[in-house]
């Protein structure tokens, strides 16, 4: 069975960089089926898609994140990380590490790519 | 990007059958998929590529997509479908994901 482990703190003071680590079990990184994805949801409000990344390290990002977002990975450790530079108090949210599935369907034209299985989100606050 | 709109609430009676619509421009050229998230929990695929059904998943859930529509059917609704509802889907690409804002259901 999969399992997504995400850790890091839980307070980060505005200004600071947000490094948050996915550890993945049950599976392998390093397949070609598969992004591997950060979400986050503000307290009381809507699921927003971070940025995702490919084991060979293409990553791709939500372009109201982009200028402050790195996605890296690790497969020799199976996990992949989040860093989230120049936080503010908007940036409060639980964080949420997913896989998720991707490919180019040939028959439709239409690509894939969706999130099958989620790590359980924390709540990271920046405050002071 | 592209925007994914959700109704913010749909009510329904135990029993009766919940319709839960998202509407985009990409949606005639993209899948949708939807998830369920219940309070305090990680969201729940219940739907992808427009209409199928994951494992696990009951049969009560079904999707459909027409247009730029794409709609959540929840038949026979239970208590315990009380729950926000999210649709996403992403560009041509995989470059690009989005969320709709979500659908709050709220079973009387």
């Amino acid at each position: 069975q999969l399992q997504l482990q995400k850790s890091g703190p839980g307070l980060v003071k505005p200004s600071e960089t947000l490094s948050l680590t996915c550890t993945v079990s049950g599976g392998s990184i390093n397949n070609r089926n598969f992004y591997w994805g950060w979400i986050r949801q503000p307290p009381g409000k809507g699921l927003e898609w971070i940025g995702h990344i490919f084991y060979s390290g293409s990553s791709y990002y939500n372009p109201s994140l982009k200028s402050r977002v790195t996605i890296s990975v690790d497969t020799s450790k199976n996990q992949f990380s989040l860093r989230l530079s120049s936080v503010t108090a908007a940036d409060t949210a639980v964080y949420y590490c997913a896989r998720m599935p991707g490919r180019y369907d040939v028959l439709t034209g239409y690509y894939v790519l969706y999130f099958d299985y989620w790590g359980q989100g924390s709540l990271v606050t920046v405050s002071s | 990007s592209y925007e994914m709109t959700q109704p913010p609430s749909v009510s329904v009676s135990p029993g009766q059958t919940a319709r839960i619509t998202c509407s985009a421009d990409a949606l005639p050229k993209q899948y949708a998929f939807w998830y369920q998230q219940k309070p305090g929990q990680a969201p729940v695929l219940v739907i992808y590529k427009d209409t199928e059904r994951p494992s696990g998943i009951p049969e009560r859930f079904s999707g459909s997509s027409s247009g730029t529509t794409a709609t959540l059917t929840i038949s026979g609704v239970q208590a315990e479908d009380e729950a926000d509802y999210y649709c996403q889907s992403a560009d041509s690409s995989g470059s690009y994901v989005a969320f709709g804002g979500g659908t709050r259901l709220t079973v009387l």
